[in-house]
């Protein structure tokens, strides 16, 4: 079965600082990969997706994630922190059945 | 605008009521998810349709229960209501039925508050 698991629940980091959210993944067959945002009162918004054409994925709002398979992991990043970035970031991993197992949450907090 | 629309968006009601949850997809898509949001159990998958049939099942109660119309509009019936129900209920729907890669686009959801 499908899972994933994020490495830290709450992430504060300063506007314009690295920004660097943790997801590692359990399948036994390539994964599909996401990450989703969700801010306040708001649904959750795709932010990129991984299918196996690319190991490094460009997503938007200028965030990046890289598949590593020997880590099982799929680590979301920024280069730079916005005040706009602050919102709770999932990591979901598409089952055999085609819905979403998603991680339990990273709610990321910027500083000014 | 993910062009998925849920209604209500705020629902509140009392134990042991039932209630109803809308969700329209996006032009075109044939798959309907729900998905249930906790603190306690964090996002959930609860049921999946794709054009009218039930094609998955996750870890819906049996007191819930969902169908997809002729339309493709969804609805998601949830009854003998219990506090534990309180929740942010989404809907998300999807292009076909082989979604593999295919990214789920999401409602913003139904506030279900059980008082």
């Amino acid at each position: 079965a499908q899972s994933v698991t994020q490495l830290g629940s709450h992430v504060s980091v300063s506007e314009g600082a690295l920004v660097l959210l943790r997801c590692n993944y359990s399948s036994s067959v390539p994964p599909y990969l996401f990450w989703y945002v969700q801010y306040p009162n708001q649904g959750l918004q795709l932010l990129l997706k991984y299918t196996s054409a690319a190991t490094l994925v460009k997503g938007i709002n200028g965030f990046e994630a890289e598949f590593k398979k020997s880590e099982t992991s799929f680590h979301l990043t920024k280069p730079s922190a916005h005040m706009s970035d602050a919102a709770e970031y999932f990591c979901a991993v598409q089952t055999g059945a085609n819905n979403l197992f998603f991680g339990t949450g990273t709610r990321l907090t910027v500083i000014p | 605008d993910s062009g998925v629309t849920q209604t209500p968006k705020h629902l509140i009601t009392a134990t042991g009521q039932r209630v109803t949850l809308r969700c329209s997809p996006r032009s075109g898509d044939l798959s309907v998810y729900w998905y249930q949001q906790s603190l306690d159990q964090g996002l959930q998958f609860l049921i999946q349709y794709y054009n009218g049939e039930e094609r998955a099942k996750g870890n819906i109660l049996e007191r819930f229960s969902a169908q997809q119309f002729p339309d493709l509009h969804s609805e998601l019936n949830l009854s003998s209501l219990e506090l534990g129900d309180s929740a942010l209920y989404f809907c998300a729907s999807a292009g076909s039925r082989f979604d593999y890669n295919q990214p789920q686009h999401f409602g913003d959801g139904t506030r279900l508050s059980i008082l």
